[in-house]
């Protein structure tokens, strides 16, 4: 049971330009959620989250977006850089059950 | 280093072998997670310590997948008479008892098993 899709497996922007990831879930008992990237050879790297008493959480160059009643979540960051070229997760949790999506390839051209 | 760290990180076995793997996650992390992840899909969770207790299995770990963490420190999975189907990247994480601003879990690289 997918209970977090992400339904683009792949996204190409140009750097500088904002790219913007999406990620869709089910469960309405989820209270927490996050965003991981990950390099090839490494475990993923936390990023940013958001509780769901919010709807929007900034850090940077990297906002996330909540929209409970769509069920919706979505990662922008802005400008991208090279370097953001990775594999980005979604996951979304409730106590110690986190679940994650199958993942985004972000990547970001020069 | 004091991240996450797993140990081998490579492992090639026949069918029907028995393979242990080893996670040492970051020094005074309570709780410990193993995840699962198949090409194309993102982890999947398999276990939670808290501590020595393991509070959390998924019905994803069969009969034949056993954790420990015996002191509250490192843990080892251990996978009975592998098959083909275990073929995937075992990924560990820590995150310390009170992780509950940001609910931020640290991966470390993951052991890759292959099954013959």
């Amino acid at each position: 049971d997918q209970q977090v899709k992400q339904n683009s497996p792949s996204l190409s922007v140009q750097e500088g330009r904002i790219s913007i990831l999406n990620c869709d879930y089910t469960n309405s008992m989820f209270d927490y959620f996050l965003w991981y990237k990950k390099y090839p050879a490494e475990g993923p790297t936390f990023l940013i989250s958001i509780s769901s008493i919010k709807d929007k959480n900034e850090d940077g160059r990297f906002t996330v977006f909540l929209n409970k009643s769509a069920k919706h979540l979505s990662l922008h960051i802005v400008p991208s850089q090279p370097g953001d070229s990775a594999v980005y997760f979604c996951a979304a949790g409730n106590n110690n059950d986190m679940r994650f999506g199958a993942g985004t390839r972000l990547t970001v051209k020069p | 280093d004091t991240g996450v760290s797993q140990d081998p990180r490579h492992k090639i076995t026949k069918r029907g072998q028995n393979v242990t793997f080893r996670c040492d996650p970051i020094s005074e992390h309570n709780r410990l997670y193993w995840y699962r992840q198949t090409l194309g899909q993102g982890p999947e969770f398999l276990t939670y310590f808290q501590n020595e207790a393991q509070l959390e299995k998924s019905r994803l770990l069969s009969d034949r997948f056993s954790a420990e963490r015996p002191k509250g420190s490192f843990s080892t999975l251990e996978i009975q008479r592998t098959e083909q189907g275990d073929s995937a990247m075992y990924l560990c994480a820590s995150s310390p008892l009170d992780q509950e601003l940001t609910y931020e879990q640290y991966f470390g690289p993951g052991t890759r098993l292959t099954v013959t």
